[in-house]
């Protein structure tokens, strides 16, 4: 079974550029999340999809980022303009459906703004 | 607010050696959750615990849900240097479905 693919893997751009990212979930996997990990810091939520609807973006900071899923499957997250403190790992990870707990995580894209 | 504090934040240690790591909140969990991630990947889950006093074995690691399901700990017997890694706890509560919070993480390096 594939795992959850994300890409690109790294990214530098320049503060108030816009970036992109994408991740494949894997198979038949309703929910899918997107996550903020700061160096040294756990991974933070920031928009829950369930199929191709939102259940949760409260900590997404929706001035600059947005993320859709619109047939359900693949996903995209982006942030335009971006600023220096957005460097971080972007992880997207999928779960079976929303009431499980367990979750599977993509290898995650590193996006460091310069 | 952390709801879920991990202690230590960083262990190095030595090839053999027994470790325990800990996980401790103020707020009752429906699951808790244990994760390691190594440099340049995702997270990967360990172990999931739901019952109030559960024990867990997985080879040489041994993982604890506290009785009042506000704290957990992961004990490593003989660690090796393929355990190395940042190890991650993550809480669920019912009430928010399936979304985790996760720790500041343990970031262990095993010595050979």
């Amino acid at each position: 079974e594939a795992g959850v693919a994300q890409s690109p893997r790294y990214k530098i751009i320049e503060k108030r550029q816009s970036v992109a990212f994408w991740c494949n979930p894997i198979s038949g996997h309703a929910t899918l999340y997107w996550y903020q990990q700061i160096l040294g810091q756990g991974p933070k939520l920031l928009i829950q999809f369930q199929n191709n609807g939102v259940v949760d973006d409260s900590q997404l900071p929706k001035d600059r980022f947005s993320a859709e899923r619109l047939k359900g499957v693949d996903s995209t997250l982006k942030i335009q303009p971006a600023k220096l403190e957005d460097s971080a790992v972007y992880l997207c990870a999928s779960s079976l459906w929303h009431t499980t707990y367990e979750q599977y995580f993509g290898p995650g894209t590193r996006l460091t703004v310069t | 607010t952390q709801l879920l504090e991990q202690s230590p934040q960083f262990l190095s240690i030595q090839e053999g050696e027994n470790l325990t790591v800990y996980c401790n909140s103020s707020s009752v969990f429906s699951s808790l959750q244990w994760y390691r991630q190594e440099p340049g990947e995702g997270p990967v889950l360990l172990v999931t615990v739901v019952t109030g006093g559960e024990v867990k074995k997985l080879k040489r690691l041994t993982f604890q849900f506290g009785d009042a399901r506000k704290d957990s700990s992961l004990h490593i017997t003989a660690a090796q240097p393929g355990d190395t890694g940042l190890y991650l706890c993550a809480g669920g509560k019912e009430t928010s479905g399936s979304r985790l919070t996760f720790g500041e993480g343990t970031q262990l390096t095993v010595n050979p």
